[in-house]
């Protein structure tokens, strides 16, 4: 079955700095990986999605990668701000069905 | 406005009731979800269809039920077989299965 983890599970950084979010999966037979962020007590906001075929797609100040190898993606989110601060969820897609990481709290002090 | 609705957004019920919870979609799409969220855990699927009239069971089914029978809403209803029922429930749609997935707000359900 295939697992999700992403590392750290919480993470604060000064306004303006560039951070990096880990997920990694065991199973690299997937067919999509998608990055969502989720505030409090909300449902989830799609922010990229990534193709098993692509290497990263960018939006804005994100960016995310995959190695489906390696069974790795990351999110790069750029010049961070304070209404970045919400919890970022990667899922990949088997086929069947989207498999979710726990997330990572992120919060961006002014 | 194309978009998920769920409703209600809040819903309590006392133990041995039979609750449903609204998912509405006018995105078009073939594919819906049903995913359940509990505090340091990752969503967890309970039900999946991928057309009408039909639906698969997730990992987490058990206590719970849905129907598909119109493409735009996949109603979820959550049994008194249902041990622990108190969770947010979220609904997803996605244009076809192995496709970007779109979720609603959620509903918060509360058992007393």
């Amino acid at each position: 079955k295939q697992e999700v983890t992403q590392i750290p599970a919480a993470l604060s950084v000064p306004e303006g700095e560039n951070l990096v979010l880990n997920c990694s999966f065991t199973d690299s037979a997937i067919y999509n990986l998608q990055w969502f962020r989720q505030d409090p007590g909300k449902g989830l906001t799609s922010l990229l999605l990534i193709q098993s075929s692509q290497r990263e797609q960018t939006s804005g100040r994100l960016n995310a990668s995959l190695d489906k190898s390696s069974g790795r993606s990351t999110l790069y989110i750029a010049a961070s701000q304070p209404g970045d601060s919400a919890t970022y969820l990667c899922a990949v897609d088997t086929g069947n069905q989207f498999y979710f990481g726990t997330g990572t709290s992120l919060t961006v002090i002014p | 406005d194309g978009g998920i609705t769920q409703s209600p957004k809040y819903l309590f019920r006392k133990e041995g009731q039979n609750v449903t919870l609204s998912c509405e979609q006018n995105l078009n799409h073939d594919a819906m979800y049903w995913y359940r969220q509990d505090p340091g855990q990752g969503l967890r699927l309970i039900y999946y269809s991928q057309i009408v009239n039909d639906f698969q069971k997730g990992d987490i089914a058990e206590g719970y039920s849905v129907s598909r029978e119109k493409k735009e809403s996949f109603p979820l209803t959550v049994t008194s077989a249902q041990k622990n029922p108190t969770a947010f429930y979220l609904c997803a749609s996605s244009p076809e299965s192995r496709n970007e997935q779109f979720f609603g707000p959620g509903t918060r359900l509360t058992v007393l």
